[in-house]
């Protein structure tokens, strides 16, 4: 059974770090993209970030470009997204998700992360 | 970035009921174009790719159409585990987008 389970999620001041992680099982993890997906409250869902399956490549959306990382260890079969320089706009429910042809076939359960003072 | 817009924001449909569902894009995504269920407190769930592909596990009366710059997700025959939000996604561009989202709520 394929599964993906966030964690590191919580209450963060303005300004602070969070470091979500992602632990996958269950499929070939090195084999797929990844991704990171987030939902504000009440709202649609956005694309944060990507990694390729081996790493070597990254991409951000223009909101968090400069702010988070994303990152992978394949022996782990774990995904990770550093969040710096948060902000109250960054509140949401963030999932992880698996890509191996372009749309996105698994999804965690999301972690909640809330940014306020 | 393209643009996805789904229509209506809020679909009312009797249990048993057809419900037809609008995705459009700002430009062509040709058939690089997926479907997502969200019920309340859930996370996503995959239905429908490339336009038209159903899911694994995903039953029959779900489907997907078009290409281009307009999409159809029609559920046949309503049940009730059908009502959630449902998102269009193209990933043909970078960044890859969803439509907003439409709510298919009991009449």
């Amino acid at each position: 059974e394929v599964q993906l389970v966030e964690s590191g999620g919580g209450l963060v001041q303005p300004g602070g770090s969070l470091r979500l992680s992602c632990a996958a099982s269950g499929f070939t993890f090195r084999s797929y993209w990844m991704h990171w997906v987030r939902q504000a409250p009440g709202k649609g869902l956005v694309w944060v970030s990507h990694i390729t399956s081996d790493g070597s490549s990254t991409y951000y959306a223009d909101s968090v470009k400069g702010r988070f990382t994303i990152s992978r260890d394949n022996a782990k079969n774990t995904l990770y997204l550093q969040m710096n320089s948060l902000r109250a706009e960054d509140t949401a429910v963030y999932y992880c998700t698996s890509d191996i042809s372009g749309f996105f076939d698994y999804w965690g359960q999301g972690t909640l992360v809330s940014v306020s003072s | 970035e393209i643009v996805m817009t789904q229509s209506p924001a809020t679909l009312s449909v009797s249990p048993g009921e057809r419900a037809t569902l609008s995705c459009r894009a700002s430009q062509s995504v040709s058939s690089n174009l997926a479907w997502y269920q969200q019920k309340s407190g859930q996370a996503p769930r995959l239905l429908i790719y490339d336009a038209s592909t159903r899911a694994t596990g995903i039953p029959a009366r779900f489907s997907g159409s078009g290409s281009g710059t307009e999409f159809t997700l029609t559920i046949s025959s309503l049940q009730s585990e059908d009502f959630a939000v449902y998102y269009c996604q193209q990933f043909h561009n970078w960044p890859k987008t969803f439509g907003q989202g439409t709510k298919v709520e009991i009449k």
